[in-house]
């Protein structure tokens, strides 16, 4: 079965605080896709980030990073010094390369940035 | 190279009424999916098409919903006689291939049912 949990619903920062937003899937696919995307209250969905079974590689872009860890099937993203702007729900969501490619989508984590 | 496009961005219905929301992938595109998010929650999928073929509807409500993709024109997912639980955001997606993982999502169809 595919699943994302995103256990934390609600998190509030003050401004210039690093945040980290957990998600942790669970697959049966050997090859699969881990995304996180942020969705602001215009409520389009913005990608963030892909990245695949095979690149355990941690990235960094700009304030935003991932930590990919298999062993313990996570995919961390941390904000560093964090804007009012970061202010949205992010998602974390799976693909798995034998269920047709639909997407697995977390609850979402609501993040607040206090100015 | 246009995104994904979907249109109406919001649309408003009465009980009982049908809503048809339609979806325009990005070109070159032949995979669209349908997705659902009810208000504070994640996206859930509904529908995958290929042109002309619905390949997984797993998560379409068993009635009052249908989704199409034609040879020419939008995919468009029709609801019939809506209920105040249908309203809800409808996100689609458009891939190129089937092997990669990549969904480009359109901005939302923002439903609402009075």
């Amino acid at each position: 079965a595919q699943k994302v949990t995103q256990a934390q619903t609600e998190i509030s920062v003050v401004e210039k605080e690093d945040v980290t937003l957990d998600c942790v899937y669970e697959t049966r696919d050997t090859t699969y896709y881990l995304f996180w995307y942020k969705q602001p209250p215009s409520g389009e969905l913005v990608f963030l980030i892909r990245r695949n079974s095979f690149d355990e590689q941690n990235e960094i872009s700009g304030r935003y990073s991932w930590n990919f860890q298999k062993s313990t099937s996570s995919f961390n993203f941390t904000i560093t010094a964090s804007q009012v702007v970061d202010s949205a729900v992010y998602f974390c969501a799976l693909s798995g390369q034998n269920t047709g490619n639909q997407f697995y989508f977390g609850t979402g984590t609501s993040l607040t940035v206090i100015p | 190279n246009a995104g994904v496009m979907q249109n109406p961005r919001h649309l408003v219905r009465r009980r009982g009424q049908e809503a048809r929301l339609r979806c325009s992938p990005m070109k070159g595109h032949s995979h669209v999916y349908w997705y659902r998010q009810l208000p504070e929650e994640g996206l859930k999928f509904m529908v995958y098409l290929q042109k002309e073929n619905i390949i997984d509807e797993s998560g379409m409500p068993k009635e009052r919903f249908s989704a199409e993709f034609p040879k020419e024109g939008p995919s468009i997912l029709r609801i019939q006689q809506v209920v105040r639980g249908d309203s809800a955001a409808y996100f689609c997606a458009s891939s190129e291939r089937l092997a990669d993982g990549e969904q480009f999502f359109g901005p939302g169809t923002r439903l609402t049912v009075l």
